[in-house]
């Protein structure tokens, strides 16, 4: 099963132009994760928020969390063509086991230099 | 954290064989483990929960009699589909979760790509 959604499916900007993607989900959660995956590859761990948290940010990445409406959004910076990449959010859902995380169903970005 | 590995990196198998792949934990005991299935421009399908020392836990719809998950030590974890279908080629990923020491961040091995002819 997955847990939500995410937009826009796919995204296409220009090299230095920001890109934002967006994930919502349905249950109440612990932590929320972004991942991203290069074509048949396997996946990479981005950034971590937990649910007290409303944002985070790791070098070029912001991600922001909004627990009252399900959602989250991570923002890349002046984006570069080895951005090119799946992204994908995973959450966990309290009341099952800790360790069990979902996937969302992904943006595929690409930048073009 | 963790570095997972996965063997074999791809594989091509006629319809009808069994197929095993597997998942190691090369430097973390992992007393459990997740089976992922990916299709072509889809996301990660949690598949199963590999237990190290007991059943595997598999998510609703997953033929467990299909896909055998055996958990043989804290650093071993292998899926093996058995009479495989060309509906079953797909991208295999395993990982493994960090655990409270690590918010739950999950680490994923490399995947394993199969196609059933």
């Amino acid at each position: 099963s997955q847990q939500g959604e995410e937009d826009p499916q796919a995204l296409s900007i220009q090299e230095g132009e920001n890109a934002t993607m967006n994930c919502s989900y349905k249950t109440s959660i612990n932590n929320l994760q972004w991942y991203r995956q290069n074509s048949g590859r396997g996946l990479v761990h981005l950034i971590l928020i937990r649910s007290n948290e409303r944002e985070k940010h790791s070098g070029r990445l912001r991600v922001t969390l909004d627990t009252s409406k399900k959602s989250s959004s991570l923002l890349i910076t002046a984006s570069r063509a080895a951005d090119t990449a799946s992204y994908f959010c995973a959450t966990d859902a309290v009341g099952t086991s800790y360790d069990k995380v979902i996937f969302g169903p992904g943006t595929s970005l690409s930048v073009i230099p | 954290g963790a570095v997972v590995s996965q063997h074999p990196s791809w594989v091509i198998c006629k319809s009808g064989t069994s197929v095993k792949i597997e998942c190691r934990s090369l430097d973390f005991q992992a007393t459990t483990m997740f089976w992922y299935r990916q299709f072509p421009k889809q996301s990660l399908m949690l598949m199963a929960t590999s237990n190290e020392g007991s059943k595997a836990t598999y998510e609703q719809g997953v033929e467990k009699d299909k896909f055998l998950i055996n958990h043989a030590s804290l650093t071993l974890s292998t899926l093996t589909v058995t009479s495989a279908h060309p509906e079953d080629s797909s991208f295999y990923i395993c990982s493994i979760p960090g655990g409270v020491g690590f918010y739950n961040e999950q680490f994923f091995g490399p995947g394993t790509r199969l196609t059933v002819l």
